[in-house]
């Protein structure tokens, strides 16, 4: 299996700052027949189901602000955060899906707080 | 609008088995696959399988082989988890969840409690 390592576990940001958090994969993810990364950001808040925000590693769900931003490719992805609000507050999971049907696995997760 | 309606808590003893289910509406149910995902308490997400309710085939995290059964009704639209043998570890909040490559769409979680 794939396994995917993100960094760091946790991170404190001022409002209006930048949050980058980081996503390794154990393998490529990059798909040699479309060049597409097999990788993709969610969102999580307290209480809540996870949301997709990214997808193909850096293309961005319907509805999610521009300050959300993933970049990379084959095994080194990262999500940005340009200008942190109040309400990005969350547990943020990196995920591949890699193979049709994919065996999908997670992060471990990355908390963003308020500084 | 796309739906993924969960069925709500339960409470199990160690050894017992437990079956949940996910009814979704708002798109073609064998379009996408069908996929259950574990939170336990504070911690990460953790992919349990899936269900192609095209064709029925199934595939299983290793670590739970042997110990669950997700399938699909098509009649229903309906997908199911069955999950065995339950252990104190298997307390956790159960996602069932849509997509076709990453996962678009989420219900809202089912507690299963393992306890005696």
């Amino acid at each position: 299996d794939i396994v995917m390592t993100q960094s760091p576990d946790s991170l404190a940001v001022s409002l209006g700052e930048r949050a980058t958090i980081n996503c390794k994969s154990s393998q490529s993810v990059l798909s040699s027949s479309n060049n597409k990364n097999y990788l993709a950001w969610y969102q999580q808040k307290p209480g809540q189901s996870p949301k997709l925000l990214i997808y193909w590693a850096s293309s961005r769900e319907s509805g999610v602000p521009d300050r959300f931003s993933g970049s990379g490719s084959g095994t080194d992805f990262t999500l940005t955060i340009s200008s942190l609000q109040a309400e990005d507050v969350a547990v943020y999971y990196c995920q591949q899906y890699y193979a049709t049907p994919p065996r999908l696995t997670f992060g471990g997760g990355t908390k963003v707080e308020i500084k | 609008e796309v739906q993924v309606l969960q069925t709500g808590a339960e409470i199990k003893k160690p050894g017992a088995t437990v079956k949940i289910s996910c009814k979704v509406s708002g798109y073609t149910f064998t379009d996408y696959f069908v996929h259950w995902v574990k939170q336990a308490p504070g911690k990460g997400l953790e992919w349990v399988g899936l269900v192609d309710p095209g064709d029925g085939e199934t595939i299983y995290a290793e670590k739970f082989q042997g110990r669950v059964t997700i399938s699909a009704d098509t009649s229903t639209d309906t997908g199911y988890m069955e999950l065995s043998s339950l252990k104190s570890e298997d307390t956790a909040v159960y996602f069932c969840a849509t997509g076709g490559g990453p996962i678009d769409y989420w219900g809202q979680g089912t507690l299963v409690t393992v306890s005696s």
